[in-house]
């Protein structure tokens, strides 16, 4: 059974850092790794989305890579914003097209 | 399109009441999905409709749940006898067949049980 695990839970900087959040899965055999964002109360909004095939996928700011042999992911925030605050999920996607999701990273950039 | 919606937004029951959630995916999109976030959790796989067939459940889907997709296009969720266990987000998604690994989120429904 997948099991994906994101470290660390919580996460402060400053604003303008560089960042990056982790994910691991246990079982390599995925069809994809997605990341979303979700703002407090809210539902989910798909950042980037990475096939099992691929090492990376990039969108302005964000950068996520994807290792399978390793069963890692990471997602990397460049010049943070307090606008970046939020809470940030990984998942796994399998054959089937159903999501296993990591408890997430809660990140806050203070101005 | 306006995206997901979902409805209400917020529920507040007393416990052994009945609740209703309802889902409108994006309009022709075939695949849709329930899940259920607890607080500091990530979202928990319920049950996944193709069309108007539900096609999967989870173990997670007691007895006092159900889904429904009548005509293939929105769908409710009916909660009964609810319990302060159930008090969850409950997050409905939809996605294409032609583009299924890609899934819409609509904002959910943040239900109490009090």
């Amino acid at each position: 059974k997948q099991e994906v695990t994101q470290i660390p839970a919580a996460l402060s900087v400053p604003e303008g850092e560089n960042l990056v959040l982790n994910c691991s899965f246990t079982d390599s055999a995925i069809y994809n790794l997605q990341w979303f964002r979700q703002d407090p109360g809210k539902g989910l909004t798909s950042l980037l989305l990475i096939q099992s095939s691929q090492r990376e996928q990039t969108s302005g700011r964000l950068n996520a890579s994807l290792d399978k042999s390793s069963g890692r992911s990471t997602l990397y925030i460049a010049a943070s914003q307090p606008g970046d605050s939020a809470t940030y999920l990984c998942a796994s996607m399998d054959s089937n097209y159903q999501l296993i999701w990591g408890a997430g990273t809660k990140l806050i950039i203070k101005p | 399109d306006t995206g997901v919606s979902q409805n209400p937004r917020h529920k507040i029951t007393k416990r052994g009441q009945n609740v209703t959630f309802r889902c409108d995916p994006i309009s022709e999109h075939n695949r849709l999905y329930w899940y259920r976030q607890t607080l500091g959790q990530g979202p928990e796989f319920l049950t996944y409709f193709q069309n108007e067939a539900q096609l999967e459940k989870s173990r997670l889907l007691s007895d006092r749940f159900s889904a429904e997709r009548p005509k293939g296009s929105f769908s409710t969720l009916e909660i009964q006898r609810t319990e302060q266990g159930d008090s969850a987000m409950y997050l409905c998604a939809s996605s294409s067949n032609y583009r299924a690994a890609e899934a819409f989120f609509g904002q959910g429904t943040r239900l109490t049980v009090v």
